[in-house]
């Protein structure tokens, strides 16, 4: 199958400061993104679609100016969690999808990265 | 608005047994629906999908519209079956939307 990398695993921050997360596929092209949010024990929610090239498509509920997407190129996407606050903590997961088909569309996932807001 | 429920959210089953994991949808037209599995410190990643039909590990799952299931089936448990499995649906629009998840643990 196709690999997806994120980057940090982990990082812990101060309130209010911003971070920087790194969704990357690493031996294919990915024109589409997704950014889920994983809480303690519950499932993942789809937080915005990332489209290269284009802006990002958010869920309902979810604040466009707190959490920026950037996909500026077919395999790079980033989420920018700016001026967070402890409520942000959680574990943030990407996928990507491979579109040449090679795998009938399937949608591979990072290994997440674990958000601490102090 | 599509939605996918897992009742049980730890399961436990005794090595060699036989595994039913649950998932029910809400969905208005016609679904693609997945089964995802994490374990232990590992990534969720792909198990197996409705529009495959392939056995996968010794798992299987069958689409019922008519009671809108799709549960996820084993004959004979492993201890390395043991995980976080996930149930998802996919209307078409490549986005996915997940259950809340069931923790199986096998008993050596």
């Amino acid at each position: 199958g196709a690999v997806v990398s994120q980057h940090p695993s982990r990082v812990i921050c101060k309130s209010g400061t911003s971070v920087k997360i790194e969704c990357r596929s690493l031996d294919f092209q990915a024109t589409t993104m997704f950014w889920y949010r994983q809480f303690p024990k519950q499932s993942l929610m789809l937080m915005a679609t990332s489209n290269e090239g284009s802006k990002a498509t958010y869920e309902q509920g979810v604040e466009k100016d707190k959490f920026l997407i950037n996909h500026a190129s077919l395999t790079l996407s980033t989420l920018t969690v700016t001026s967070a606050h402890p409520e942000d903590s959680s574990f943030y997961i990407c996928s990507a999808r491979d579109h040449t088909g090679r795998f009938y569309n399937e949608q591979f996932f990072g290994p997440g990265t674990r958000l601490t807001v102090l | 608005a599509q939605r996918v429920t897992q009742p049980e959210k730890l399961l436990s089953v005794f090595k060699g047994a036989p595994v039913e994991l649950k998932c029910n949808y809400s969905y208005s037209g016609s679904p693609e629906l997945f089964w995802y599995v994490q374990y232990s410190r590992q990534r969720l990643q792909l198990l197996l999908r409705h529009i495959s039909r392939e056995s996968i590990k010794g798992f299987t799952a069958d689409l019922n519209k008519g009671e809108t299931s799709f549960h996820l089936k084993k004959p004979f448990a492993q201890e390395e079956d043991s995980a976080m499995y996930y149930c998802a649906l996919s209307s078409g629009n490549e986005k996915l939307t997940f259950g809340t998840g069931t923790r199986l643990t096998i008993i050596p």
